[in-house]
Protein backbone atom coordinates (compact mmCIF):
# COMPACT_ATOMS: atom_id res chain seq x y z
CA UNK A 1 0.00 0.00 0.00
CA UNK A 2 1.03 3.63 0.36
CA UNK A 3 1.80 4.47 -3.47
CA UNK A 4 2.32 7.78 -4.86
CA UNK A 5 2.96 8.00 -8.35
CA UNK A 6 4.22 11.43 -10.94
CA UNK A 7 2.40 11.87 -13.89
CA UNK A 8 4.54 12.30 -16.41
CA UNK A 9 7.60 10.56 -15.77
CA UNK A 10 9.81 12.90 -18.23
CA UNK A 11 9.07 16.02 -19.63
CA UNK A 12 10.86 18.19 -22.63
CA UNK A 13 9.83 21.50 -23.18
CA UNK A 14 10.91 24.87 -25.10
CA UNK A 15 11.59 28.16 -22.85
CA UNK A 16 8.53 30.01 -21.82
CA UNK A 17 6.19 27.37 -22.29
CA UNK A 18 4.75 25.84 -18.89
CA UNK A 19 4.55 22.67 -17.95
CA UNK A 20 1.94 20.92 -15.46
CA UNK A 21 3.28 17.43 -13.15
CA UNK A 22 0.49 15.71 -11.09
CA UNK A 23 0.94 13.58 -7.98
CA UNK A 24 -1.23 10.94 -7.27
CA UNK A 25 -2.12 8.97 -4.02
CA UNK A 26 -3.40 5.94 -5.08
CA UNK A 27 -4.45 3.84 -2.00
CA UNK A 28 -5.01 6.21 0.69
CA UNK A 29 -5.86 10.15 1.70
CA UNK A 30 -3.55 12.64 1.24
CA UNK A 31 -4.26 15.62 3.26
CA UNK A 32 -0.48 16.99 2.78
CA UNK A 33 1.75 16.99 -0.03
CA UNK A 34 5.00 18.11 -0.15
CA UNK A 35 6.90 19.25 -3.55
CA UNK A 36 10.56 19.16 -3.66
CA UNK A 37 13.20 20.02 -6.38
CA UNK A 38 17.03 18.03 -6.65
CA UNK A 39 19.25 19.35 -8.99
CA UNK A 40 21.78 16.79 -10.19
CA UNK A 41 24.35 15.41 -7.63
CA UNK A 42 22.49 17.08 -5.18
CA UNK A 43 19.49 16.73 -2.11
CA UNK A 44 16.45 17.07 -1.96
CA UNK A 45 15.18 20.48 -1.29
CA UNK A 46 11.38 21.29 0.03
CA UNK A 47 9.41 23.81 -2.50
CA UNK A 48 6.25 23.68 -0.43
CA UNK A 49 3.60 22.01 1.11
CA UNK A 50 -0.16 22.00 0.42
CA UNK A 51 -2.92 20.88 2.55
CA UNK A 52 -6.10 19.63 0.63
CA UNK A 53 -8.42 22.76 -0.05
CA UNK A 54 -5.99 25.39 1.17
CA UNK A 55 -3.08 27.41 -0.14
CA UNK A 56 -0.13 26.15 -0.16
CA UNK A 57 3.10 27.41 1.88
CA UNK A 58 6.27 28.01 -0.11
CA UNK A 59 9.79 28.00 0.95
CA UNK A 60 11.29 30.91 1.36
CA UNK A 61 13.17 31.69 -1.52
CA UNK A 62 10.74 29.77 -3.76
CA UNK A 63 8.53 32.01 -6.22
CA UNK A 64 5.02 30.90 -5.66
CA UNK A 65 3.65 32.84 -8.64
CA UNK A 66 6.25 30.55 -11.05
CA UNK A 67 5.65 27.02 -8.88
CA UNK A 68 1.58 27.06 -9.28
CA UNK A 69 0.73 24.22 -6.54
CA UNK A 70 -3.03 22.68 -6.67
CA UNK A 71 -4.26 20.76 -3.85
CA UNK A 72 -7.94 20.32 -4.77
CA UNK A 73 -8.64 16.49 -3.59
CA UNK A 74 -7.62 14.11 -1.51
CA UNK A 75 -5.62 11.91 -4.22
CA UNK A 76 -4.37 14.90 -6.37
CA UNK A 77 -1.64 17.48 -5.94
CA UNK A 78 -0.27 19.57 -9.18
CA UNK A 79 2.64 21.67 -9.45
CA UNK A 80 2.89 23.80 -12.53
CA UNK A 81 6.28 25.63 -13.88
CA UNK A 82 5.22 28.66 -15.26
CA UNK A 83 6.90 30.52 -18.01
CA UNK A 84 9.57 27.32 -17.74
CA UNK A 85 13.47 28.45 -18.34
CA UNK A 86 16.44 25.85 -18.88
CA UNK A 87 17.46 27.28 -14.69
CA UNK A 88 14.07 25.04 -14.18
CA UNK A 89 15.38 22.39 -15.73
CA UNK A 90 15.43 19.51 -12.81
CA UNK A 91 14.17 16.99 -11.08
CA UNK A 92 10.90 17.55 -8.97
CA UNK A 93 9.53 14.99 -6.87
CA UNK A 94 6.44 14.67 -4.73
CA UNK A 95 5.72 13.19 -1.69
CA UNK A 96 2.20 12.30 0.03
CA UNK A 97 0.98 11.84 4.13
CA UNK A 98 -2.18 11.03 5.74
CA UNK A 99 -2.15 13.10 8.73
CA UNK A 100 -5.06 11.70 10.41
CA UNK A 101 -3.06 8.22 10.26
CA UNK A 102 0.68 9.11 10.75
CA UNK A 103 2.43 12.31 10.83
CA UNK A 104 5.98 11.09 10.53
CA UNK A 105 5.94 8.96 7.60
CA UNK A 106 5.93 10.66 3.99
CA UNK A 107 5.47 8.43 0.88
CA UNK A 108 7.30 9.43 -2.08
CA UNK A 109 6.63 9.54 -5.99
CA UNK A 110 8.64 8.34 -8.47
CA UNK A 111 10.07 11.81 -9.89
CA UNK A 112 9.31 13.70 -12.25
CA UNK A 113 12.68 15.21 -14.70
CA UNK A 114 12.28 18.44 -16.55
CA UNK A 115 14.18 19.25 -19.49
CA UNK A 116 13.52 23.08 -20.40
CA UNK A 117 15.51 24.18 -23.98
CA UNK B 1 17.11 24.81 3.35
CA UNK B 2 19.60 21.82 4.36
CA UNK B 3 19.41 20.81 7.61
CA UNK B 4 22.95 19.21 7.70
CA UNK B 5 25.83 18.02 6.41
CA UNK B 6 26.68 13.67 5.89
CA UNK B 7 29.95 12.42 5.43
CA UNK B 8 31.01 11.23 4.02
CA UNK B 9 30.21 12.82 0.82
CA UNK B 10 31.15 9.23 -1.32
CA UNK B 11 31.95 5.79 -0.10
CA UNK B 12 33.22 3.10 -2.39
CA UNK B 13 33.50 -0.49 -0.51
CA UNK B 14 33.58 -3.99 -1.62
CA UNK B 15 30.84 -6.62 -1.73
CA UNK B 16 30.66 -8.16 1.93
CA UNK B 17 32.50 -4.94 3.87
CA UNK B 18 30.41 -2.24 5.72
CA UNK B 19 29.31 0.61 5.19
CA UNK B 20 29.11 3.83 7.55
CA UNK B 21 27.42 7.10 6.20
CA UNK B 22 27.36 9.72 8.95
CA UNK B 23 24.51 12.60 9.28
CA UNK B 24 24.60 15.98 11.30
CA UNK B 25 21.52 18.30 12.01
CA UNK B 26 21.35 21.81 13.35
CA UNK B 27 17.86 21.65 15.47
CA UNK B 28 16.21 20.02 17.83
CA UNK B 29 14.21 16.93 16.10
CA UNK B 30 11.29 14.45 16.63
CA UNK B 31 12.51 12.09 14.51
CA UNK B 32 15.43 11.73 12.24
CA UNK B 33 15.24 9.18 8.97
CA UNK B 34 16.86 7.65 6.48
CA UNK B 35 16.38 7.38 2.72
CA UNK B 36 18.23 5.61 -0.20
CA UNK B 37 17.51 7.26 -3.97
CA UNK B 38 18.95 4.97 -6.84
CA UNK B 39 20.11 6.56 -9.37
CA UNK B 40 17.39 9.09 -11.10
CA UNK B 41 14.50 7.69 -9.08
CA UNK B 42 12.38 8.16 -6.55
CA UNK B 43 13.11 8.06 -2.66
CA UNK B 44 12.99 4.96 -0.68
CA UNK B 45 12.51 4.84 3.03
CA UNK B 46 14.26 2.77 5.06
CA UNK B 47 13.87 3.55 8.69
CA UNK B 48 12.96 6.12 11.36
CA UNK B 49 14.55 7.30 14.48
CA UNK B 50 12.76 8.99 16.72
CA UNK B 51 14.61 11.51 19.42
CA UNK B 52 14.54 9.66 22.87
CA UNK B 53 15.71 6.34 20.97
CA UNK B 54 19.24 5.87 20.60
CA UNK B 55 19.23 2.76 18.32
CA UNK B 56 17.54 0.92 15.82
CA UNK B 57 18.10 -1.92 13.29
CA UNK B 58 16.34 -3.31 10.66
CA UNK B 59 17.94 -6.16 8.62
CA UNK B 60 21.26 -5.16 7.38
CA UNK B 61 20.76 -1.45 8.88
CA UNK B 62 21.53 -0.16 12.10
CA UNK B 63 21.07 3.41 12.75
CA UNK B 64 22.58 5.47 16.34
CA UNK B 65 21.07 9.05 17.46
CA UNK B 66 22.79 10.96 19.32
CA UNK B 67 20.78 14.02 20.28
CA UNK B 68 23.40 15.22 22.25
CA UNK B 69 26.03 15.66 19.41
CA UNK B 70 23.23 16.47 17.18
CA UNK B 71 24.47 13.19 15.13
CA UNK B 72 23.24 9.98 13.45
CA UNK B 73 24.87 7.01 11.54
CA UNK B 74 23.64 4.60 9.42
CA UNK B 75 25.36 0.92 9.29
CA UNK B 76 24.72 -1.17 6.52
CA UNK B 77 26.66 -4.66 7.27
CA UNK B 78 27.81 -7.32 4.71
CA UNK B 79 27.21 -4.46 1.35
CA UNK B 80 25.94 -6.23 -1.69
CA UNK B 81 26.22 -4.79 -5.08
CA UNK B 82 22.43 -3.56 -5.10
CA UNK B 83 23.23 -1.71 -1.87
CA UNK B 84 24.92 0.91 -4.76
CA UNK B 85 22.72 4.47 -4.53
CA UNK B 86 22.52 7.54 -2.66
CA UNK B 87 21.82 7.94 1.09
CA UNK B 88 20.23 10.55 2.86
CA UNK B 89 19.15 11.35 6.24
CA UNK B 90 15.81 14.06 6.98
CA UNK B 91 14.73 15.35 9.87
CA UNK B 92 11.63 16.04 11.12
CA UNK B 93 12.28 19.37 13.68
CA UNK B 94 10.43 19.52 16.94
CA UNK B 95 7.28 21.72 16.97
CA UNK B 96 6.81 21.97 13.13
CA UNK B 97 4.31 20.48 10.47
CA UNK B 98 6.44 16.94 10.04
CA UNK B 99 8.40 18.68 7.01
CA UNK B 100 11.28 16.80 5.84
CA UNK B 101 14.76 18.54 6.00
CA UNK B 102 16.93 16.50 4.00
CA UNK B 103 20.96 16.27 4.31
CA UNK B 104 23.63 16.42 1.63
CA UNK B 105 23.70 12.62 0.98
CA UNK B 106 26.52 9.62 0.71
CA UNK B 107 26.75 8.42 -2.17
CA UNK B 108 27.80 4.48 -2.08
CA UNK B 109 29.65 2.33 -4.38
CA UNK B 110 29.40 -1.29 -3.69
CA UNK B 111 31.99 -2.80 -6.70
CA UNK B 112 31.16 -7.34 -6.88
Amino acid sequence: GAVVSQHPSWVICKSGTSVKIECRSLDFQATTMFWYRQFPKQSLMLMATSNEGSKATYEQGVEKDKFLINHASLTLSTLTVTSAHPEDSSFYICSARDNRVNLETQYFGPGTRLLVL
Amino acid sequence: SQQGEEDPQALSIQEGENATMNCSYKTSINNLQWYRQNSGRGLVHLILIRSNEREKHSGRLRVTLDTSKKSSSLLITASRAADTASYFCATVSSGNTGKLIFGQGTTLQVKP
